[in-house]
């Protein structure tokens, strides 16, 4: 079983278009993720909700839209596509530690979806 | 600011030889620290992670590591390389977000290549 599923894997499109990246977790997490890898394969947090809150959002243009339609599932919607977005995008969840500390949360990624703007 | 710097970008190992893969940290807090693995077109899987206590932390497929205050050090090591092994090796620190989120600041990546 998935633990973390992204759709598409890959996404091969022209600049200017408008695309989504979705993610589902059947782990039963409350925290998801978004995270970017660029081609020298560095990882940046763009987005994380939690209970479908947005709580953090990284500085990132705001073609990009995340969208929470329930805890196991968190999309990614981007707008006006540009070259520059090419990349690797990763969807993680975490689970709340009740009287655990934050900090430890291990966080479980999806496989990627691979974004190849033309 | 906490942030990780992974030393060496490639590392290049024979097989059955010992893996050192080095991570150093700067934190302001007591750090969190995890070490991820990639392996081609596959997302992140969690090797091992630090939070308190022992500071020799085992994981998975035989790797280890070691926190090192003194050092400001987790680096991740294996007796004996794989073939397996071979892939980006990603050291991260967790900071906390507010309420009960933490976000992962990851080093640039380490990519492990062994040898025949």
């Amino acid at each position: 079983d998935t633990a973390v599923s992204q759709t598409p894997k890959y996404l091969v499109t022209q600049m200017g278009n408008d695309k989504s990246i979705k993610c589902e977790q059947n782990l039963g997490h409350d925290t998801m993720y978004w995270y970017k890898q660029d081609s020298k394969k560095f990882l940046k947090i763009m987005f994380s909700y939690n209970n479908k809150e947005l709580i953090i959002n990284e500085t990132v243009p705001n073609r990009f839209s995340p969208k929470s339609p329930d805890k196991a599932h968190l999309n990614l919607h981007i707008n006006s596509l540009e070259l520059g977005d090419s990349a690797v995008y990763f969807c993680a969840s975490s689970q709340d530690s009740p009287g655990g500390p934050v900090l430890s949360k291990t966080q479980y990624f999806g496989p990627g979806t691979r974004l190849l703007v033309l | 600011a906490q942030s990780v710097t992974q030393l060496g970008s490639h590392v290049s190992v024979s097989e059955g030889a010992l893996v050192l893969l080095r991570c150093n940290y700067s934190s302001s807090v007591p750090p969190y620290l995890f070490w991820y693995v990639q392996y081609p077109n596959q997302g992140l899987q969690l090797l091992l992670k630090y939070t308190t206590g022992a500071t020799l932390v085992k994981g998975i497929n035989g790797f280890e590591a070691e926190f090192k205050k003194s050092e400001t050090s987790f680096h991740l090591t294996k007796p004996s390389a794989h073939m397996s092994d071979a892939a980006e090796y990603f050291c991260a620190v967790s900071l906390n977000y507010g309420g009960a989120t933490n976000k992962l600041i990851f080093g640039t990546g380490t990519l492990l290549a062994v040898q025949p």
